[in-house]
């Protein structure tokens, strides 16, 4: 198995549309990452978790809602979004938050909302 | 604060020709971190080298090399007779030690032309 794994590869929804993106991984890190990839802009870090506690949220819209149920386990829910939120969402792990060590990403889920 | 600039948009070579990336960085702090990560189309960004701020020597691994300049502050990525398989977007990043986010660049989009 892919060391992290994201699903579904692929997301339209509307704007009034409840989903949500699921990250796994099985390296056995205890911090993992989302950030959101746009078009002509750097990757942008929305939230870090250690050890299934939130341990940043870089001022990310309430819109986009993270749970950590375990330190393999990542979620991104997602409500009443924009369609400026369309993008690539990245899934990151590491064996512990910014340690230096690098990232292990996933293949991401392509958002588009219309 | 800490920034890294990649100049370059997109490349396009042909087959079998050197190119190189370039990855300027700005940071006050003595001790960092520089990384490279390549994205191919399937989404996720891979590992490519790290190097700390201490350790100048330039990196050969098959047909990649990296240069790393602090005089510059320049970290520069070349990859030699370049293939098909290396068309992808590149990214430079930077972090500090201690407990700070991987800061990346814009990416430099490069298509290699058979």
């Amino acid at each position: 198995e892919t060391g992290v794994t994201q699903t579904p590869r692929h997301l339209v929804m509307g704007m009034t549309n409840k989903k949500s993106l699921k990250c796994e991984q099985h390296l056995g890190h205890n911090a993992m990452y989302w950030y959101k990839q746009s078009a002509k802009k750097p990757l942008e870090l929305m939230f870090v978790y250690s050890l299934e506690e939130r341990v940043e949220n870089n001022s990310v819209p309430s819109r986009f809602s993270p749970e950590c149920p375990n330190s393999s386990h990542l979620f991104l829910h997602l409500h009443t979004l924009q369609p400026e939120d369309s993008a690539l969402y990245l899934c990151a792990s590491s064996p512990r938050t910014y340690d230096n060590s690098p990232l292990h990403f996933g293949n991401g889920t392509r958002l588009t909302v219309t | 604060a800490q920034k890294v600039t990649q100049a370059q948009t997109e490349i396009s070579v042909v087959e079998k020709e050197d190119v190189t990336l370039d990855c300027v960085y700005e940071t006050r702090d003595t001790t960092y971190y520089l990384f490279w990560y390549k994205q191919p189309p399937s989404g996720e960004l891979v590992f490519l080298i790290r190097r700390n701020s201490f350790d100048e020597q330039n990196e050969i691994s098959g047909r990649y090399s990296w240069n790393f300049q602090k005089s510059t502050s320049s970290f520069n990525f070349t990859i030699t007779a370049s293939q098909v398989v290396d068309s992808a977007v590149y990214f430079c990043a930077l972090t500090l030690s201690g407990n700070t986010p991987l800061v990346f660049g814009k990416g430099t989009r490069l298509s290699v032309i058979a």
